[in-house]
């Protein structure tokens, strides 16, 4: 099977400043790792992806990084702002399930930004 | 305008009334699925689809019910026998399989009353 787990519950940064979320997982199979955004009240919302062929990806002030050696997943935001704060998880595939089912969710960091 | 909707925003339950809760995508989207989401916990997967007129149980299936009839529509039916249905439902959508990236709805609040 597939656990996902996020290291911290609640992460509290300065406007301005970088964050960092992390994520770890279990099934050293997994192969496509998404980071969402989810804000009070609404769905989900898609920030990036990678593929376990890549190391790091970079999108607009995100960044993801994937270590497959410890299978660790971080999201970096930069310039942190106050419309970044929301709840962000992580969701790992693998391959064994074949289907929907081998989709895992991460339960969430809440990052509150302080003025 | 394309993307997912849920309907109703709010959903109110007498006990021992089913009631169902309505998804559509105009993603032209062959998968879709259902995912339930409590307080501090991840989501959790109710039901899939893959393809029209076929549907799969994801982790914690019982009480619920789903039909796939059409590709753009996956309601969900919140049975009385679901005895804690109290939650907020997120629907979700993805051009194919698990590879690929789901797209969530806005997502609907189940009270009981």
């Amino acid at each position: 099977g597939e656990s996902v787990g996020l290291h911290l519950p609640t992460l509290s940064v300065q406007e301005g400043d970088n964050s960092i979320i992390n994520c770890a997982y279990s099934n050293s199979a997994s192969d496509y790792f998404i980071w969402y955004k989810q804000e009070s009240g609404k769905g989900p919302q898609f920030i990036i992806d990678i593929r376990s062929n890549m190391d790091k990806r970079q999108g607009q002030r995100v960044t993801v990084l994937l270590n497959k050696t410890v299978k660790h997943l971080s999201l970096q935001i930069a310039a942190t702002q106050p419309g970044d704060s929301a709840v962000y998880f992580c969701a790992v595939t693998h391959p064994a399930g074949g289907g929907a089912d081998g989709l895992t969710f991460g339960k969430g960091t809440h990052l509150i930004i302080q003025p | 305008d394309g993307g997912i909707t849920q309907s109703p925003k709010y959903l109110f339950r007498k006990e021992g009334q089913n009631v169902t809760l309505s998804c559509e995508q105009n993603l032209n989207h062959d998968a879709m699925y259902w995912y339930r989401q409590d307080p501090g916990q991840g989501l959790r997967l109710i039901y899939y689809s893959q393809i029209v007129n076929d549907f799969q149980k994801g982790d914690i299936a019982e009480g619920y019910s789903v039909s796939r009839e059409k590709k753009e529509s996956f309601p969900l039916t919140v049975t009385s026998a679901q005895k804690n249905p109290t939650a907020f439902y997120l629907c979700a959508s993805s051009i194919g399989g698990y590879q690929e990236t789901q797209y969530f709805g806005p997502g609907t609040r189940l009270l009981v009353l």
